[in-house]
């Protein structure tokens, strides 16, 4: 069965670096999403991406994030100049278009846990 | 804005039904969702349901809507060991993004 892949797995930086976090949707997929879980808190929406522009982003992804679909299979975001608070869980996310006026549900990846000194 | 609220913890023995509850707040909320986080994995997709339905049977699993309470729930028949678990409702409405709870986590007792 196609899955969202991850990679890397875990990432521990220090605080200032820049990281890439890479993702390879779903192939048949347009729509992506990254989302991120900070330790014992809940999944929060990062940003969503379709048709090779941002459509959507939350309040959490200021200027220091970034997101492009370089290729025709990976997505990555960036964090330019990392911070503490930046530890946390991503999570990528596929999703097909809608068909029949029904939104097609989103599949994640398995997370790269990132963890800021 | 949209909130999500689970409980936080639910223990049962094996082999009885678990119900996991949640509430959300978006009466605009057109899909609710459910996923399963096992230790150290990602979000599993378990089931869906659209908001203009009421209830959903998948095999073991059945999710109740309860659109004037704005109440989910997600009963497990035969709870085993392996549905230990973080259990995650997740509603979204036609601006796609995902509002999630914090997650109930499912303890099974053999």
């Amino acid at each position: 069965e196609p899955e969202v892949t991850q990679t890397p797995s875990h990432q521990v930086t220090q605080m200032g670096q820049e990281v890439i976090l890479r993702c390879v949707p779903i192939s048949n997929h347009l729509y992506f999403y990254w989302y991120r879980q900070i330790l014992g808190q809940k999944v929060e929406f990062l940003v969503s991406f379709y048709n090779n522009e941002i459509s959507e982003k939350s309040e959490i992804f200021d200027d220091q994030f970034s997101v492009e679909r370089p290729d025709g299979s990976n997505f990555t975001l960036k964090i330019r100049s990392t911070k503490l608070e930046d530890s946390a869980m991503y999570f990528c996310a596929s999703r097909e278009p809608m068909r029949g006026g029904y939104q097609e549900t989103q599949y994640f990846g398995p997370g790269t846990r990132l963890l800021v000194l | 804005g949209e909130d999500v609220e689970q409980s936080l913890f639910l223990s049962v023995r094996e082999g009885d039904s678990s119900v996991i509850n949640c509430t959300y707040t978006d009466s605009s909320s057109t899909y609710l969702y459910w996923y399963k986080q096992e230790p150290g994995a990602g979000l599993q997709l378990l089931t869906y349901i659209f908001s203009n339905m009421d209830m959903k049977q998948d095999q073991r699993l059945t999710v109740l809507l309860n659109k004037k309470d704005k109440h989910l729930s997600l009963r497990i028949a035969d709870t085993q060991t392996g549905d230990s678990a973080i259990y995650f409702c997740a509603e979204s409405n036609a601006g796609n993004m995902l509002t999630f709870g914090g997650g109930t986590r499912l303890m099974v007792k053999p």
